[in-house]
């Protein structure tokens, strides 16, 4: 199986800051890599699939990049509805497997 | 725009089952994929399997075999995951997704996921 390794594992940061959450991956998955977020009590939200392409919707604040084994998530310019949880999944072999989770709380 | 929604919260004595149901509304639903996802308490995400509808086979992760079965009924656009053999460790929330993806091999991303089920394992 492919081990999804996120850092930092919380994060705390405030209204308007950037930040930028990393995820490995323990082989090679070309841009198979997918980013959700997650609300408690929600269901999680598709932000970015293919490692760089923006969900419809998703606000462009948003933005994913990596290829291979190294990827990132970059929130520019935090708002107040994006304090969540993060995930990252690849989607290049079965078992499709995720990340272990970003908290980006609000300092 | 596909809407998904689950049955509701369950509690369960350990060694029984739990069928988990999720209605697909609004888009297709025979042909892309929906796939089953747990959370448990202060973990990530767990894939457990997923299934085309239109062709009935799932596919179940290795650790999930035998004690997972995923079903779909085109008829009514839902889909079923039923776990057996339920220790407190499978309490957890349960999410149904679907990936636009016409074959459970080649999956892409899920898009969207249903509400989320509850179920507690407990004696």
């Amino acid at each position: 199986d492919i081990q999804m390794t996120q850092s930092p594992s919380s994060l705390s940061a405030s209204v308007g800051d950037s930040v930028t959450i990393t995820c490995r991956a323990s082989q090679s998955i070309s841009t198979y890599l997918n980013w959700y977020q997650h609300k408690p009590g929600t269901a999680p939200k598709l932000l970015i699939y293919a490692a760089s392409s923006l969900q419809g919707g998703a606000p462009s604040r948003f933005s994913g990049s990596g290829s291979g084994t190294d990827f990132t998530l970059t929130i520019s310019s935090l708002q107040p509805e994006d304090f969540a949880a993060y995930y990252c999944q690849q989607s290049y072999s079965l078992p499709i497997t995720f990340g272990q989770g970003t908290r980006l709380e609000i300092k | 725009q596909v809407q998904l929604v689950q049955s509701g919260a369950e509690v369960k004595k350990p060694g029984s089952s739990v069928k988990v149901s999720c209605k697909a509304s609004g888009g297709t639903f025979s042909s892309n994929a929906i796939s089953w996802v747990r959370q448990a308490p202060g973990q990530g995400p767990e894939w457990m399997g997923g299934i085309i509808p239109m062709f009935g086979t799932a596919n179940y992760a290795q650790k999930f075999q035998g004690r997972v079965t995923i079903i779909a009924d085109e008829s009514t656009t839902t889909a079923y995951m039923d776990l057996s053999s339920l220790t407190s460790e499978d309490t957890a929330v349960y999410y149904c997704a679907r990936d636009i993806s016409p074959d459970i091999t080649r999956p892409t991303w899920f898009d969207p996921w249903g509400q989320g089920t509850l179920v507690t394992v407990s004696s």
